[in-house]
C-alpha cells in the first residue's frame, strides 16, 4: 500500500463547469499517473508526472490539465467538463524502488 | 504501440475449478503486472514479474519472455475470486493495459 488517496470519491457536475480531482500520496514516489476507466476501453492514460512540475500527456489528454507543485499531490483539472468526461478516474503511482503499481480508490465523475 | 491482449474476455467457472487467464504482448517489457478489480471496487496489484513464476496463496503467475506471454492461474477457485483481472505491460515508467478478463465463479 503506497498511501494513495483520491478526492472527491464521487462528484456530479454540470456541463461547462470546472472540476479538479486530487491525488495524494504519503511516500513521495516520483511517478504519478491519472487514468480514466470506461467500459470496453480498460484503463487509459490521461497525464503523468515524473517529478514536481514535470508532467507529460497520455493518450487521452484532450480536455484535461494537470499540476504537481508538491511531490505528494497530483491534481487533474477538467477546465470545462463535458458529458464525454463522465468516467471513473484512477490515480496511480509507480513505486520508485520496485516499479510496482499502486492505485487510489478511484473517483467517479458524472457530468450532466 | 500498445498491444496487450487478454483471453478470454469473460469466464464463468464452478467453485473449485482451476482457472487460467492468458496475456500476450508484442514488444519488450521491463515487467508484467497482474491486477484485480472487484465489481465497483478499487484496483489491487497481484503480481509484478519479469521472469519465471510467482505464487501467492491460490494464485500463480507465470511469464515466458521469449514467447511474450503470461498466464494467471487460480487454483481451487472461490466465489470471492469473481473480479476483473487486468494484465499490464510495463516498459520503463510507462504502463499499457489489457482490457481485462471478467471472471465469475459460481458456488
Amino acid at each position: 500500500d503506497a498511501g494513495i488517496t483520491q478526492s472527491p470519491r464521487h462528484k456530479v457536475t454540470e456541463t461547462g463547469t470546472p472540476v479538479t480531482l486530487r491525488c495524494h500520496q504519503t511516500e513521495n514516489h516520483r511517478y504519478m499517473y491519472w487514468y480514466r476507466q470506461d467500459p470496453g476501453h480498460g484503463l487509459r492514460l490521461i497525464h503523468y508526472s515524473y517529478g514536481v512540475k514535470d508532467t507529460d500527456k497520455g493518450e487521452v489528454s484532450d480536455g484535461y490539465s494537470v499540476s504537481r507543485s508538491k511531490t505528494e499531490d497530483f491534481l487533474l483539472t477538467l477546465e470545462s467538463a463535458t458529458s464525454s468526461q463522465t468516467s471513473v478516474y484512477f490515480c496511480a503511482i509507480s513505486e520508485d524502488n520496485t516499479g510496482e503499481l499502486f492505485f487510489g480508490e478511484g473517483s467517479r465523475l458524472t457530468v450532466l | 504501440k500498445n498491444e496487450v491482449e487478454q483471453s478470454p474476455q469473460n469466464l464463468t467457472a464452478q467453485e473449485g475449478e482451476f482457472i487460467t487467464i492468458n496475456c500476450s504482448y508484442s514488444v519488450g517489457i521491463s515487467a508484467l503486472h497482474w491486477l484485480q478489480q472487484h465489481p465497483g471496487g478499487g484496483i489491487v496489484s497481484l503480481f509484478m514479474l519479469s521472469s519465471g513464476k510467482k505464487k501467492h496463496g491460490r494464485l500463480i503467475a507465470t511469464i515466458n519472455i521469449q514467447e511474450k506471454h503470461s498466464s494467471l492461474h487460480i487454483t481451487a477457485s472461490h466465489p470471492r475470486d469473481s473480479a476483473v483481472y487486468i494484465c499490464v505491460r510495463n516498459t520503463g515508467n510507462q504502463f499499457y493495459f489489457g482490457t481485462g478478463t471478467s471472471l465469475t465463479v459460481i458456488p
